[in-house]
Parts: structure tokens; C-alpha cells; sequence
């Protein structure tokens, strides 16, 4: 299975500011999803994240908020922007492999005060 | 996707089965079973997934109803550090649906000396 390297693992943020979550993966993956895990709840996905077009967002999520880059097929990121107390939370990626089951990132706890 | 249901909470003891039940009767002819698990907010964790023929690796087994409509996660030896909460989630394999993961709130598995 593919492995994933996210950064930062963790952040304390000014409200107002911006934060970009990077994730490299091991391997050439087509697709990689964000998702977002605000506390005491499960993950909601954010976006699919495709390598030479846009990326997809899922209702509730607009671009200006959360811009994502995919400049090559092993890298994304994925910017917090304008942060206010609501938005934190634990933000994850993951592979669109399913070879082995999706791989997750380990996961960006951000906190904005 | 389908949804699955799922039980709040569970407890099992230290050496045992843990079993933990999925409810999916909406599922579709080509969506799979996944189960994920994620321990303190750390990245979900792929366990296990499968169509209709039941699944084993070295984790834990997976058990599909004929009819597909529920399954049954099987960890046969539980340990403390299988605590953590287990995610039951129905995907397609392809399509605009490929890659995404629903999480719904999932079943805390508490494992007990």
C-alpha cells in the first residue's frame, strides 16, 4: 500500500490567516482526497483532488476557501483560508488507489484562535 | 453511496472475538465493503474490504451477507489496542463515485483487560 507523508502534523493559527497542508505520496496516485474532521465527528470529504485540472468540491466547500493544488501525480496541497475558530479541526488526505485500500495521511490538527 | 448502520458502542474483552455488525441494505450491485478504523484522531487505518465472498488477512475477517444487505467484522483476538473506532463504509469502484469514502459516525470498540 502507498504511504503518505502530511505536514504540517499540527498548528496553532491567527485567525484571519492562512495555513497550507502539504501531502506526498509514495507512489504515482491518479486521485487524492481531503477531508476534514471537525471535533467529535467523523470525516466529511472536502474535495477530489485531480492532477492537471481543477479540483472537485463537494457541497458545503468552495474554492476560495479551500484552494488545491496538484502539480504532479505523488503531490497536493491544500490551504485554509481566512481561518476563523470554526475551522478547526483535523484535516486529512488520502490516495485514490484501491488496490489495498485507500491510504490515509496522518492528519493537520489545526486550531485557530 | 449506500448507508450503512452501525452501533454506537461496543466492548469486548482482551483475547476475544470482537464482532461488529454493518447494516447496508441499500448497497449496490458493484459498491464495495470497507471497514477503516482510527485510533486518537491519527489517520484511519485501512483494514479490510470485499464485494461478496468473504475476506481474511491478517487483521481481521470479513463476513458478507448473500444478499449483501449486512456484514460482520470479525477481529479474532482483540487487544487493548484495537480500541478505536471502527468505520463500516460502502464505495463504487468506479465512476465519479471512485475514491470517495462516506464516514458515517462509526461503532467505539472498547477493548477491556
Amino acid at each position: 500500500s502507498a504511504v503518505i507523508s502530511q505536514k504540517p502534523s499540527r498548528d496553532i493559527c491567527q485567525r484571519g490567516t492562512s495555513l497550507t497542508i502539504q501531502c506526498q505520496v509514495d507512489s504515482q496516485v491518479t486521485m487524492m482526497f481531503w477531508y476534514r474532521q471537525q471535533p467529535g465527528q467523523s470525516l466529511t470529504l472536502i474535495a477530489t483532488a485531480n492532477q492537471g485540472s481543477e479540483a472537485t468540491y463537494e457541497s458545503g466547500f468552495v474554492i476560495d476557501k479551500f484552494p488545491i493544488s496538484r502539480p504532479n501525480l505523488t503531490f497536493s496541497t491544500l490551504t485554509v483560508s481566512n481561518m476563523s475558530p470554526e475551522d478547526s479541526s483535523i484535516y486529512l488526505c488520502s490516495d485514490g488507489q484501491a488496490g489495498y485500500g485507500y491510504t490515509f495521511g496522518s492528519g493537520t490538527r489545526l486550531t485557530v484562535v | 453511496d449506500a448507508k450503512t448502520t452501525q452501533p454506537p458502542s461496543m466492548d469486548c474483552a482482551e483475547g476475544r472475538a470482537a464482532n461488529l455488525p454493518c447494516n447496508h441494505s441499500t448497497i449496490s450491485g458493484n459498491e464495495y465493503v470497507y471497514w477503516y478504523r482510527q485510533i486518537h484522531s491519527q489517520g484511519p487505518q485501512y483494514i479490510i474490504h470485499g464485494l461478496k465472498n468473504n475476506e481474511t488477512n491478517e487483521m481481521a475477517s470479513l463476513i458478507i451477507t448473500e444478499d449483501r444487505k449486512s456484514s460482520t467484522l470479525i477481529l479474532p483476538h482483540a487487544t487493548l489496542r484495537d480500541t478505536a473506532v471502527y468505520y463500516c463504509i460502502v464505495s463504487g469502484a468506479g465512476g465519479t463515485s471512485y475514491g470517495k469514502l462516506t464516514f458515517g459516525q462509526g461503532t467505539i470498540l472498547t477493548v477491556h483487560p
